[in-house]
């Protein structure tokens, strides 16, 4: 049973490109995480999603920031128009149900030029 | 705001020593979980502690709960130099329904010499 997996693991954007971020969750979970690791920091939440579904997205910027995850397919982070300061790890997680422990791939480095 | 607060910030030992690290948070909880960062890399869980347990174990690991002063221990005995990581507490706010989402400490990052 393969781990939680994302892709690309680093990504290079220029100001004003978009970022797609990929998450594929182990199997047999429902159950997405999206968190946001600056440097030096602790992860902070940024959306939960369940299949077709976002659940909580308390935690995302209010623009350029949107997520899904479709019935087939991976969960996507995608970043409209990236500047500097969106500059930071994004992990995904995945749980078989919310409020218990989550399974973290391996994270996505993102440096915007 | 940030639900948990850590210390020490780092922490420096020697292999064979134990090493404790000290979370406290600010609102109730349904449970709080440990997990392991090593550089670079993404995130390992260690153990979860629900807020009617007080006290938990796992091999090396022994991890404690004090909702009245909201606060959680992690102790790592007999330390080994694989153990140098940062260490995070993550907390699942109580009344967050069913989200599960975590809201984590800031870490601690724990240096193991051999």
């Amino acid at each position: 049973n393969a781990g939680v997996m994302q892709n690309p693991r680093h990504l290079v954007r220029r100001r004003g490109q978009e970022a797609r971020l990929r998450c594929s969750p182990m199997k047999g979970h429902s159950h997405v995480y999206w968190y946001r690791q600056l440097p030096e920091e602790g992860l902070k939440f940024m959306v939960y999603l369940q299949k077709e579904n976002i659940i909580d997205e308390s935690g995302m910027p209010k623009e350029r920031f949107s997520a899904e995850f479709p019935k087939e397919g991976p969960s996507i982070l995608r970043i409209q128009q990236v500047v500097r300061g969106d500059s930071a790890a994004y992990f995904c997680a995945s749980s078989p149900q919310g409020g218990n422990e989550q399974f973290f791939g391996p994270g996505t480095r993102l440096t915007v030029l | 705001s940030q639900q948990g607060e850590e210390d020490p910030q780092a922490l420096s030992i020697q292999e064979g020593e134990n090493a404790t690290m000290n979370c406290s948070y600010k609102t109730s909880i349904n449970n709080l979980q440990w997990y392991r960062q090593n550089s670079g890399r993404g995130l390992v869980h260690l153990i979860l502690i629900r807020s009617n347990e007080r006290e938990k174990h796992s091999g090396r690991l022994r991890v404690t709960l004090d909702t009245s002063k909201k606060s959680s221990s992690l102790l790592i005995t007999a330390s080994r130099a694989a153990d140098t990581a940062s260490y995070f507490c993550a907390t699942v706010p109580h009344g967050s329904g069913n989200t599960g989402k975590l809201i984590f400490g800031q870490g601690t990052t724990l240096q193991v010499k051999p």
